[in-house]
């Protein structure tokens, strides 16, 4: 059973909000990850992290900008949250080697 | 950026085996071959990954080219919940980036 969480699921928000989505694991893992997909698209890399205090750009530019302060915690932050913004947004997490990547359920963001 | 290739879909019908197959032009010596599927409306899942050997699980069976230049993912009986994009990455120590994937249809 994986654990990894993400809060919230769903979130409607209106233009120029800064809002942070939460992503949780208890698997001590090193390796985080934050994608973007829309609907029927594909899942873009937008942040991940090798541990504590590392964190990386994506392959697809992002406004968001993520933190690791603890291992089981990777929060990512959009300081003004605009209708582009609006997608899905999944966590991962993993070991060292990749060897078997965990997803959170996701947050669907809506920015209105 | 992704560095696999697969066919953008497939079809099969319902209890038939399936190969998904997957190029890994670039792959590295270190690389594992990872294999993803995602169900429609949630988070990608894991399905199976490997160096050199061929590896088998309760979801699928994994076969690895010598050259390790390929792979396939052999699903032995479909069904209609197998529908999914299925994933090939190929990754060591480096980030998870996923490609397009290759949708997988089943019929009954």
């Amino acid at each position: 059973e994986a654990d990894i969480y993400q809060t919230p699921r769903y979130l409607v928000i209106g233009t120029g909000k800064k809002i942070t989505l939460e992503c949780s694991q208890t698997m001590g893992h090193d390796k985080m990850y934050w994608y973007q997909q829309d609907p029927g698209m594909e899942l873009h890399l937008i942040h991940y992290s090798y541990g504590v205090n590392s964190t990386e750009k994506g392959d697809l530019s992002s406004e968001s900008t993520v933190s690791r302060i603890r291992t089981e915690h990777f929060p990512l932050t959009l300081e003004s949250a605009r209708p582009s913004h609006t997608s899905q947004y999944l966590c991962a997490s993993s070991d060292i080697l990749n060897t078997e990547a965990f997803f959170g359920q996701g947050t669907r963001l809506t920015v209105v | 950026d992704a560095k696999t290739t697969q066919p953008n879909s497939m079809e099969s019908n319902e209890e038939e085996p399936v190969h998904l197959p997957c190029n890994h032009s670039t792959i590295s010596g270190t690389d594992y071959i990872h294999w993803y599927r995602q169900l429609p409306s949630q988070g990608p899942e894991y399905v199976i990954h490997g160096l050199t050997s061929n590896v088998n699980n309760r979801m699928a069976s994994l076969a690895i080219a010598e050259d390790r230049k390929s792979s396939t993912l052999i699903l032995h009986r479909a069904t209609l919940r197998d529908a999914a994009v299925y994933y090939c990455i190929d990754t060591g120590f480096q980030k998870l980036v996923f490609g397009t994937g290759t949708r997988l249809l089943v019929s009954p």
